[in-house]
């Protein structure tokens, strides 16, 4: 029972492009939602998050975007940049972290 | 680097044994997390672990166990260890209780675990 999916295994873009990264989730309890970004031989590191009470949280290059009604949310990424080259995980929160499968970004020069 | 401490890095065993994962969490975090990630998984979450109480349990095996002392460190044991076992085993930690309220959690290097 995959509680939080994340459909596309990878993904490639130019750099200086908008990525986005897509997630779906299934149990309306959950109530926060964060991503985390990956490198080969590293454990994830938090990227940015948003609470269910909000639709849109921004910091930098990186805007997360809710939608509860679709149970959907998205990572933009703008503009691109070689190093954002990753595997980028989605996590749901409601009493214990629920992780996708991760996408795989690659951002070419 | 996150603060989290996993040993091993890595640990080669053969089908049948039994090991021991070690993560030691973050200063002042009481929170500590459990992860298994296969070739080609996600991050599935095993179990959850606040201030040495069990919060939380995923899918984790009857042959795992995972306990977490009064120093807030944690252990996750393997026994009658599987060819299938084989996998990334990471560990988190944060401040919060479970509901996470907030908090990110942050996640060790992880203990590669390759059973042969």
């Amino acid at each position: 029972d995959q509680q939080v999916k994340q459909n596309s295994p990878s993904l490639s873009v130019q750099e200086g492009r908008i990525s986005i990264l897509n997630c779906d989730y299934t149990n309306s309890m959950f109530d926060y939602f964060l991503w985390y970004k990956k490198y080969p031989a590293e454990g994830p590191t938090f990227l940015i998050s948003i609470s269910s009470i909000k639709d849109k949280n921004e910091d930098g290059r990186f805007t997360v975007f809710l939608n509860k009604s679709a149970k959907h949310l998205s990572l933009h990424i703008v503009p691109s940049q070689p190093g954002d080259s990753a595997v980028y995980f989605c996590a749901a929160s409601g009493g214990k972290l629920i992780f996708g499968q991760g996408t795989e970004l690659s951002v070419k020069p | 680097d996150s603060g989290v401490t996993q040993t091993p890095k890595h640990l080669i065993t053969a089908t049948g044994q039994r090991v021991t994962l070690r993560c030691s969490p973050r200063s002042g975090d009481l929170s500590v997390y459990w992860y298994q990630q296969s070739l080609d998984q996600g991050l599935q979450f095993l179990i959850h672990y606040y201030n040495g109480e069990e919060r939380a349990k995923g899918n984790i095996l009857e042959r795992f166990s995972a306990q977490q002392f009064p120093d807030l460190h944690s252990e996750l044991n393997l026994s009658s260890l599987e060819l299938g076992d084989s996998a990334l085993y990471f560990c988190a930690s944060s401040v919060g209780s479970g509901a996470l309220e907030n908090t990110e959690a942050f996640f060790g290097q992880g203990t590669r675990l390759t059973v042969v």
